[in-house]
């Protein structure tokens, strides 16, 4: 196990609702990394945090928004849900200076019908 | 940018041989590579990692090898075991916000 956990596990909304994502980083770690990884590819980078701000984001619109917290936990927000954005959400997190090593929680399975 | 491709999506095996797992990377500025394994309903796990100055690094029954010229990544499994069933994804960085760029993975099938 990584330490990393998110909140809640699954999740079913509905077309042009709005969710929000949570994850509580391993210990020590201030970085924190959200992904996206639809069914049978790849997870793909949306942005990152670093002392509660975004420090890198991936090519992912606007309505999806995140937060870092002064324990380290964050959250991921997406507006308007569409279709498309049904996936598995990933958080890692990771030590800035110990390189590009990331430690992934289990991840929320999102479903929008 | 940097796009990431693997050669075989699927990879069956007999328990006890070795595997290889291929993946081939596109941007050559790329430094920081990595093997994470994804088992059904959980996140990836970190498997093994290697830095651009190097060719091989070694782990518990695992090898990673970097070959800089023809940008391709290698992951060696010795003895494979059932357990090693799951789908295997390389990903590299090449910037400083450790974005990591995944490919679509190889499903590892052990069979008894």
């Amino acid at each position: 196990e990584t330490g990393v956990t998110q909140s809640p596990t699954h999740l079913i909304k509905t077309r042009g609702q709005q969710v929000t994502l949570r994850c509580s980083s391993q210990s020590g770690h201030n970085t924190v990394s959200w992904y996206q990884q639809a069914l049978g590819q790849g997870p793909q980078f949306i942005f990152q945090y670093y002392r509660e701000e975004e420090n890198g984001r991936g090519n992912f619109p606007p309505r999806f928004s995140g937060l870092q917290f002064p324990n380290y936990s964050s959250e991921l927000n997406v507006n308007a849900l569409e279709l498309d954005d049904s996936a598995l959400y990933l958080c890692a997190s990771s030590l800035v200076g110990a390189g590009e090593k990331l430690f992934f929680g289990s991840g929320t399975q999102l479903s929008v019908l | 940018g940097e796009s990431v491709g693997l050669h075989l999506p699927t990879l069956s095996v007999q328990e006890g041989d070795n595997s290889i797992i291929n993946c081939a990377y596109s941007n050559s500025a790329s430094d920081y590579f990595i093997w994470y394994k994804q088992e059904s309903g959980k996140g990836p796990q970190f498997i093994i990692d290697i830095r651009s100055n190097m060719d091989k690094r070694q782990g518990q029954r695992v090898t990673v090898l970097l070959n800089k010229t023809v940008k391709h990544l290698s992951l060696q499994i010795a003895a494979t075991q059932p357990g090693d069933s799951a789908v295997y994804f390389c990903a590299v960085s090449g910037g400083s916000n450790y974005k990591l760029t995944f490919g679509k993975g190889t499903l590892l099938t052990v069979n008894p």
